[in-house]
């Protein structure tokens, strides 16, 4: 069965810390990885990775994707109140299904 | 706003009423997706459309739920006989994948949270 697994399920940090969000996952058909924030609403998108190696930004945050050690790592650098939030991470298999993971809570203390 | 609308954004019920749930999805996209999502959970796959076509349903979908897109637009969620088991949020999603299968990011709408007395 299909599945994506994150760690930690929760955080707490203080503002100016830098975290590193973790996803496994183990699913047939894989063809995207994708991470999105939510903030007792709707997901809404982050980033979308298909190829290993190739890091994406964007301002403080970042991600990579090793397809074959079958992980992604979703890194915040200098965070702040505001990043607080539900992360989380989803693969897209080759049906244009999203599997999700159960999300990490982060919490940034002031 | 991503463009994603759902109606009703809350909805409380009593167990064994039917109840219904409408998305309006971003208008050039072609694929709608509904997720539904419990607490302290990541969304959970429950059916999609690629224009007025069902193509998957999971097995968490019984006979309970049903779903349509009837003109390849807006989506409807039905649920029959609710059981508090259903209460949850509900999402919906749209993307566009084009023809030579190339699969864009999801965007959600703000979901429906139902509450099953």
């Amino acid at each position: 069965e299909d599945k994506v697994v994150q760690s930690p399920l929760s955080l707490v940090v203080h503002e100016g810390d830098t975290v590193t969000l973790n996803c496994s996952y183990e699913v047939t058909n894989f063809r995207s990885l994708l991470w999105y924030k939510q903030e007792k609403k709707a997901p809404t998108f982050l980033f979308m990775l298909t190829s290993s190696g190739i890091e994406k930004k964007s301002g403080r945050l970042s991600s990579i994707l090793d397809k074959k050690e079958l992980f992604s790592i979703l890194n915040i650098t200098a965070t702040q109140t505001g990043d607080s939030a539900v992360y989380l991470c989803a693969v897209l298999n080759q049906g244009g299904k999203l599997i999700f993971g159960q999300g990490t809570e982060l919490s940034v203390k002031p | 706003d991503t463009g994603v609308s759902q109606d009703p954004r809350h909805k409380i019920t009593k167990r064994g009423q039917n109840v219904t749930f409408r998305c309006d999805p971003i208008s050039e996209h072609n694929r709608l997706y509904w997720y539904r999502q419990t607490l302290g959970q990541g969304p959970e796959f429950l059916t999609y459309f690629q224009n007025e076509a069902q193509l998957e349903k999971s097995r968490l979908l019984s006979d309970r739920f049903s779903a349509e897109r009837p003109k390849g637009s807006f989506s409807t969620l039905e649920i029959q006989r609710t059981e508090q088991g259903d209460s949850a949020m509900y999402l919906c999603a749209s993307s566009l994948v084009s023809a030579g299968v190339s699969y864009n990011e999801q965007f959600f709408g703000p979901g429906t949270r139902l509450t099953v007395l």
